[in-house]
């Protein structure tokens, strides 16, 4: 099956700092990335949707200048938490899709493992 | 509003069947999709059913009734690798995917 990778996979951090993380689908071209955040015990939280080469679609209640996502190549989706501050300690999921977001969903979304975020 | 039900925990035998329903009440209706999330992992992708019926994969089924706005996945002959959290996810009218807050299934020996 499609692989897709996310790094890095735990990060700590002090309050104030910034994070970036990248999400890479490594044996196909993913026109579109999804980032989630999973609190515990908690579902999928959908943050934001991306289009390679478009600007990010952001859900409701998700600041974009302080969740910045860049979608560069149809292989590699960075998402980077801005002035990070315990609250934004999450499990941060990337998931990347071979289609475009809006179409007909008639395969998966590939997850990449997670990155754990704790922010001090 | 757009609303996924489940189950939050259930308990099941090594090497019993367990079902976990999952009821929907979406804006529109483009698939059902059921994923299996270990604790600490992210999610990955069991099964996808569009038109109503039983869908089986070897040890998991997964069955959808549309006008019921109702699923539930089969496991069969437990194991305990089993153990995990077991996700519903409807891709709505504009194929965006709403997800359920997941089961957490517990299989004991």
């Amino acid at each position: 099956g499609a692989v897709v990778s996310q790094h890095p996979s735990w990060v700590i951090c002090k309050s104030g700092t910034s994070v970036k993380i990248e999400c890479r689908s490594l044996d196909f071209q993913a026109t579109t990335m999804f980032w989630y955040r999973q609190f515990p015990k908690q579902s999928l939280m959908l943050m934001a949707t991306s289009n390679e080469g478009s600007k990010a679609t952001y859900e409701q209640g998700v600041e974009k200048d302080k969740f910045l996502i860049n979608h560069a190549s149809l292989t590699l989706s960075t998402l980077t938490v801005t002035s990070a501050h315990p609250e934004d300690s999450s499990f941060y999921i990337c998931s990347a899709y071979p289609g475009l977001a809006g179409g007909p969903v008639r395969e998966t979304q590939y997850f990449g493992p997670g990155t754990r975020l704790l922010v001090l | 509003g757009q609303n996924i039900d489940q189950p939050t925990e259930m308990t099941a035998t090594e090497g019993a069947i367990v079902q976990i329903n999952c009821t929907y009440q979406t804006s529109g209706f483009n698939g059902l999709f059921w994923y299996q999330q270990h604790a600490g992992e992210a999610p990955t992708f069991l099964s996808y059913n569009v038109l109503d019926g039983l869908e089986e994969k070897g040890r998991f089924s997964s069955f959808l009734s549309r006008s019921k706005g109702y699923s539930y996945l089969l496991l069969k002959e437990l194991q305990m690798k089993d153990s995990a959290s077991y996700l519903c996810a409807v891709s709505d009218s504009n194929y965006q995917l709403i997800w359920g807050a997941g089961t957490k299934l517990i299989i004991k020996p």
